[in-house]
């Protein structure tokens, strides 16, 4: 059985600063991991997906990494912002026939100014 | 090009009523799925649906249906609510393997 586990569950951190994300996953026979954004009570934005057969992906100030070997991806900001405080969760698919996204329970992180 | 809406946004509802909750698929994308999320948790997978057929179900009692009309829309229903069910209820569409988040429900159980 797949399990996500995202470390560490929150996160402070000044204006400006450079930070990782870590998450990991039990089962590396991954189809792709995708990393959302969730504000309070809202939904999900999509930030990044890699497939299986890629290391990493990027889009602005965000990078994401796979080691599918290891079970673990990790999402990298550069140079945070107060815009960036929110939960960012981890999910994976185990193969590409409609299965069901499982999820890991999030980094919550505050960007103070 | 719409994303995926949810409807309604809000619901208060008593222990034992029913709900139905609505979806409207991102444009093109023919699966949807429900997802459970309670408080401080991620989302749970509840079930996926695909040419109007049930695909998949995690682990979720016969309480929640659902149902896949022919424009894609979808609908989760939950019978003889129960407190623990109070949670924010996720649709979300996919096409090549992404998948597309709405808003989502907030269901409160009183």
């Amino acid at each position: 059985k797949q399990e996500v586990t995202q470390i560490p569950a929150a996160l402070s951190v000044p204006e400006g600063e450079n930070l990782v994300l870590n998450c990991s996953f039990t089962d590396s026979a991954i189809y792709n991991l995708q990393w959302f954004r969730q504000d309070p009570g809202k939904g999900l934005t999509s930030l990044l997906l890699i497939q299986s057969s890629q290391r990493e992906q990027t889009s602005g100030r965000l990078n994401a990494s796979l080691d599918k070997s290891s079970g673990r991806s990790t999402l990298y900001i550069a140079a945070s912002q107060p815009g960036d405080s929110a939960t960012y969760l981890c999910a994976v698919k185990s193969n590409q026939a409609g299965t069901a996204l499982i999820f890991g329970k999030g980094t919550t992180l505050s960007v103070s100014s | 090009d719409a994303g995926v809406t949810q409807s309604p946004t809000h619901l208060i509802k008593t222990r034992g009523q029913q709900v139905t909750l609505r979806c409207s698929p991102k444009s093109g994308h023919d699966t949807v799925s429900w997802y459970q999320q309670a408080l401080g948790q991620g989302p749970q997978f509840i079930f996926q649906y695909y040419e109007e057929e049930e695909r998949q179900r995690g682990n979720f009692p016969d309480r929640f249906s659902g149902h896949q009309f022919p424009n894609y829309s979808s609908e989760l229903n939950v019978n003889a609510l129960l407190l623990g069910d109070s949670a924010l209820y996720l649709c979300a569409s996919s096409l090549g393997g992404r998948s597309y988040f709405g808003p989502g429900t907030r269901l409160t159980v009183t």
